[in-house]
C-alpha cells in the first residue's frame, strides 16, 4: 500500500498568516492527490483535487501544487474559519490511503 | 440535492456483527463508485472500502479485508457495509461517501454512523 505522509502534524499559526503543509507519497502517483479540511464534529470537504485543481466554492487563498511524491497545500492568507485539521488522500490505486492530517490551530 | 443517510450502527461486543446502510438521493446511483471512510475518535481518516457504480468491482483496506464485505442494491440506491468479527479498533464513525477521484471530483458525504464496539 502507498504510505502518505503529512507534515507537520500541527502547527499554530495566526490570522492573516500564510501555511503551507506537506504530503509525501511513498511511490509517484503521478497527480492522482486530493486535499480534504474537516473542521470537529463535522464530514471532510474537498478543497484540492488532482493535485492543484481548486474544487468548485473553495476560497482562492487555498492552492495545491506537486506530482510524482511531493505534494503541498497552501493557504496563502489564513481566515478564522481555516482553523480545521487538513488530510491529503491519494486516489493512484487501492487502496486508498489519506495522510495522518495536520491540525492547524491558532496562535 | 444530493443525500447520503447513513444507518445501522450501535453498540456491539467484540466478536460481533454488524450491518451498515447508506441510502442514497438525489443522484443516479447505479453511476458512481461508493467507497466508506471511518474516523476513530481523536484520530485521522481511513479510507475502509470502495465499490464500483456496477458493484462488479470492490476494494478494501488490509485492516477489514475478511471481515468487512461492501455490497450495493442498486435497485433500492443502498450502499451497505457487512462488519462481523468486530475489534475494539474498529469504534469510529463511518461516513458513507460518493467517491472522490481526480477524475470525478465529487465530494458528498453522509453525516456517518457511530459504531462503537465494546463488552
Amino acid at each position: 500500500a502507498i504510505q502518505m505522509t503529512q507534515s507537520p502534524s500541527s502547527l499554530s499559526a495566526s490570522v492573516g498568516d500564510r501555511v503551507t503543509i506537506t504530503c509525501r507519497a511513498s511511490q509517484g502517483i503521478s497527480n492522482y492527490l486530493a486535499w480534504f479540511q474537516q473542521i470537529p464534529g463535522k464530514a471532510p470537504k474537498l478543497l484540492i483535487y488532482a493535485a492543484s485543481s481548486l474544487q468548485g466554492g473553495v476560497p482562492s487563498r487555498f492552492s495545491g501544487s506537486g506530482s510524482g511524491t511531493d505534494f503541498t497545500l497552501t493557504i496563502s492568507s489564513l481566515q478564522p474559519e481555516d482553523f480545521a485539521t487538513y488530510y491529503c488522500l491519494q486516489d493512484y490505486n487501492y487502496p486508498r490511503t489519506f495522510g495522518q492530517g495536520t491540525k492547524v490551530e491558532i496562535k | 440535492e444530493v443525500q447520503l443517510l447513513e444507518a445501522g450502527g450501535g453498540l456491539v461486543q467484540p466478536g460481533g456483527s454488524l450491518r451498515l446502510s447508506c441510502a442514497a438521493s438525489g443522484f443516479t446511483f447505479s453511476s458512481y463508485a461508493m467507497s466508506w471512510v471511518r474516523q476513530a475518535p481523536g484520530k485521522g481518516l481511513e479510507w475502509v472500502s470502495s465499490i464500483s457504480g456496477s458493484g462488479g468491482n470492490a476494494y478494501s483496506a488490509d485492516s477489514v479485508k475478511g471481515r468487512f464485505t461492501i455490497s450495493r442494491d442498486n435497485s433500492k440506491n443502498t450502499l451497505y457495509l457487512q462488519m462481523k468479527s468486530l475489534r475494539a479498533e474498529d469504534t469510529a464513525i463511518y461516513y458513507c461517501t460518493l467517491e472522490t477521484t481526480t477524475i470525478f471530483p465529487i465530494d458528498y458525504w453522509g453525516q456517518g454512523t457511530l459504531v462503537a464496539v465494546s463488552s
